[in-house]
């Protein structure tokens, strides 16, 4: 089925390690999304992209860094995970609707 | 400052009851608003969607909403509940403030009781 997918759904690590969290769409897409949940916040937007080539900071960006790798795909690294990156991140695109279309969510814990 | 404001962060209802979740948006010169609703481990799936035409929009599972643009709100009903509806449920903007992105609220956690 058409969607966005993301790599991997759970994902435990310890303080310093790095990772990085997959997200590829199959809907041609121009723009993807990273977002994080947390209890009580809604989601906040971490980077975006525009287009194919381009990325830029929303609104929580420190921590972590994005490569848009082609049209389909958007990774997000965590290049030292601290405790406060525990959380549930989400990756999304849009088209031309305006409206966004969701992943199933990473959920990562850092101990 | 929050660009989109859901007005409750929980909202308790019993079964078969009417619901209304409150939602309102700074004001912009275009701006279309959607509602999104994420089941408990889960992704955000889309309810339904505002973007121009007819202010009451009807979507998904009975849900519909009203866009009201003199109130700036955009509230979400539906007129009898079921358990499956439990979730919690997210109002947002694209044109908010000029970001050509979605703002997001802060979510709304509806639980039914039977």
């Amino acid at each position: 089925n058409a969607g966005v997918t993301q790599t991997p759904k759970f994902q435990v690590l310890k303080t310093g390690q790095s990772m990085t969290l997959q997200c590829a769409q199959d809907m041609n897409h121009n723009s993807m999304y990273w977002y994080r949940q947390d209890p009580g916040m809604g989601l906040r937007l971490i980077y975006y992209s525009a287009s194919e080539g381009t990325t830029d900071k929303g609104e929580v960006p420190n921590g972590y860094n994005v490569s848009r790798l082609n049209k389909r795909e958007f990774s997000l690294r965590l290049e030292s995970a601290a405790p406060s990156q525990t959380s549930v991140y989400f990756c999304a695109s849009s088209g031309t609707g305006f409206g966004y279309t969701f992943g199933s969510g990473t959920r990562l814990t850092v101990v | 400052a929050q660009s989109v404001t859901q007005l409750d962060s929980q909202v308790p209802v019993f079964e078969e009851a009417p619901v209304e979740l409150r939602c309102n948006y700074s004001s912009s010169v275009s701006v279309y608003l959607f509602w999104y609703v994420q089941y408990p481990n889960q992704g955000l799936q889309l309810l339904l969607k505002y973007l121009s035409g007819s202010t009451l929009v009807k979507g998904i599972n009975g849900f519909e909403a009203e866009f009201n643009k003199s109130q700036t709100s955009f509230h979400l009903r539906k007129p009898s509940v079921h358990i499956s509806d439990t979730a919690e449920y997210f109002c947002a903007g694209w044109g908010i403030q000029g970001a050509q992105k979605l703002v997001f609220g802060q979510g709304t956690r509806l639980t039914i009781n039977p």
